[in-house]
């Protein structure tokens, strides 16, 4: 398989426990993003980096969160005490930085999906 | 601000019937826009995207999407709907001026295509 991989595809977990989660891209792709997406909402954008370097971060990812792509390979997301508003479906994407590529090689993960009980 | 707008949380068709799916943006500078389709469980699929040049988009599986600039509109139609086409269908905004990589997307629609 080629594609974006997640790992976990569910995670259920109590409050207040930690959870990482895992996203493998695209080998050749240099960019990878996570989102996050709940219940009847579109996806919202979490922080992304190109190679090792996170470069952007939204202010919905709270000092509980942490992002790592420590080779410019895979990337984990990290969510410490955790809550139950944390309760979403984690999306990871990649893609290759060409100015020519404007979303067709943006390929979508099929996420990661967190019920905090 | 970027945003996008879906107008309908629910569109149901039927089967070889025309469809349309309704998006508006909102973008500070020059709109990339975009739609994208999701399956149970499943990641979210490119499906068509506007960058420049003529307003209507042909993309995946049949689909098309119509640019318009006074209407601030990408609206995705289909000329004849499968039951296959059943799904969630996000719209999303890239501001092209920016440096920024994320989309904004809409809050979906869900499309029923009755057999």
């Amino acid at each position: 398989d080629t594609g974006v991989s997640q790992d976990p595809r569910h995670k259920i977990t109590k409050r207040g426990q930690n959870v990482t989660f895992r996203c493998d891209p695209i080998s050749e792709h240099n960019r990878l993003y996570w989102y996050r997406q709940t219940l009847g909402q579109g996806p919202e954008f979490l922080t992304y980096f190109q190679n090792e370097a996170q470069l952007e971060k939204s202010r919905l990812l709270s000092d509980r969160f942490s992002a790592e792509r420590p080779k410019g390979s895979f990337s984990t997301l990290e969510i410490q005490r955790t809550e139950q508003g944390d309760s979403a479906m984690y999306l990871c994407a990649s893609s290759f930085r060409d100015s020519k590529n404007w979303g067709y090689g943006y390929t979508f993960g099929s996420g990661t999906r967190l019920t905090v009980v | 601000a970027q945003s996008v707008a879906q107008p309908e949380d629910q569109v149901n068709v039927a089967e070889g019937n025309p469809l349309t799916v309704k998006c508006t943006y909102s973008v500070s500078g020059n709109p990339y826009l975009f739609w994208y389709v999701q399956y149970p469980n499943r990641g979210l699929q490119f499906l068509l995207k506007y960058i420049t040049g003529d307003n209507l988009v042909k993309g995946s599986y049949g689909f098309e999407a119509e640019f318009n600039k006074s209407q601030t509109s990408f609206h995705l139609k289909k000329p004849s709907a499968l039951v296959s086409d059943s799904a969630l269908y996000f719209c999303a905004v890239r501001d092209g001026n920016i440096a920024g990589n994320q989309f904004y997307f809409g809050t979906g629609t869900s499309l029923t295509v009755i057999p």
